[in-house]
């Protein structure tokens, strides 16, 4: 079956700096999704892609779809406390077939 | 009120019982999930329905079935519960066809088996 490779496992970083995260595929997906997970609570859509090469930004969050469609990478940039939490990518093969393959999960710690 | 509730949100129960997790919906989309998430292993497909007449298995279904009773409810069971299906649940629903296939997550149902 399709695996999401996710990376890094978890990160500890300083409030204000930048953070970058990367899923990549062993397979084609058509669409790429970025979701965040606080403590206690189901993941929340933070970016949609849906074509290769496409660039979508929300607020501070940068998402990139990778050209091979096979990898896509998370940018945060001028990280918050509240940033913290578990960053999910997930692919979706596309067409009829609907379903969310995820990756293992970001854990990210900012520190004040 | 929530677009996906899921009841209930904790449930502690004992081994070879039979329990049942609901999920509800109100944004109107045809495909529901349900998925199982465990500690470092992301988020794991146990069902999912693409509309009332369709049911599929997912990547681990064995020790659990699933009744869409209608487009916007659609129920987990654990038949005879065992001790390591004890994890965190989530129901999920999504739309069909274009730009509208992201899904969307409940706030979860934290079960353990003892």
């Amino acid at each position: 079956g399709q695996q999401l490779n996710q990376s890094p496992q978890s990160m500890f970083i300083q409030e204000g700096e930048d953070v970058s995260m990367n899923c990549t595929s062993s397979s084609i997906f058509n669409t790429w999704l970025w979701y965040k997970q606080d403590p206690g609570e189901g993941p929340v859509l933070l970016i949609a892609l849906y074509k290769a090469g496409e660039l979508t930004s929300n607020g501070r969050l940068t998402a990139q779809f990778g050209i091979t469609r096979k990898d896509s990478f998370l940018n945060i940039s001028a990280s918050i406390p509240s940033d913290v939490g578990i960053y999910f990518c997930a692919g979706q093969p596309g067409g009829s077939n609907c379903k969310l393959t995820f990756g293992k999960g970001t854990l990210l710690t900012v520190n004040p | 009120d929530a677009d996906v509730t899921q009841t209930p949100r904790n449930r502690i129960t004992k081994t070879g019982k039979r329990i049942m997790l609901e999920c509800s919906q109100t944004k109107g989309h045809d495909r529901m999930y349900w998925y199982r998430q465990d500690p470092g292993l992301g988020l794991r497909l146990i069902y999912y329905s693409f509309d009332v007449k369709d049911i599929n298995k997912g990547e681990i279904s064995d020790g659990y079935s699933v009744s869409r009773q209608a487009q916007a409810k659609f129920s987990l069971s654990l038949e005879s519960a065992i001790p390591n299906q004890t994890a965190l649940y989530f129901c999920a629903t999504s739309g069909t066809g274009g730009t509208g296939t992201e899904a969307f997550f409940g706030q979860g149902t934290r079960l353990t088996v003892v």
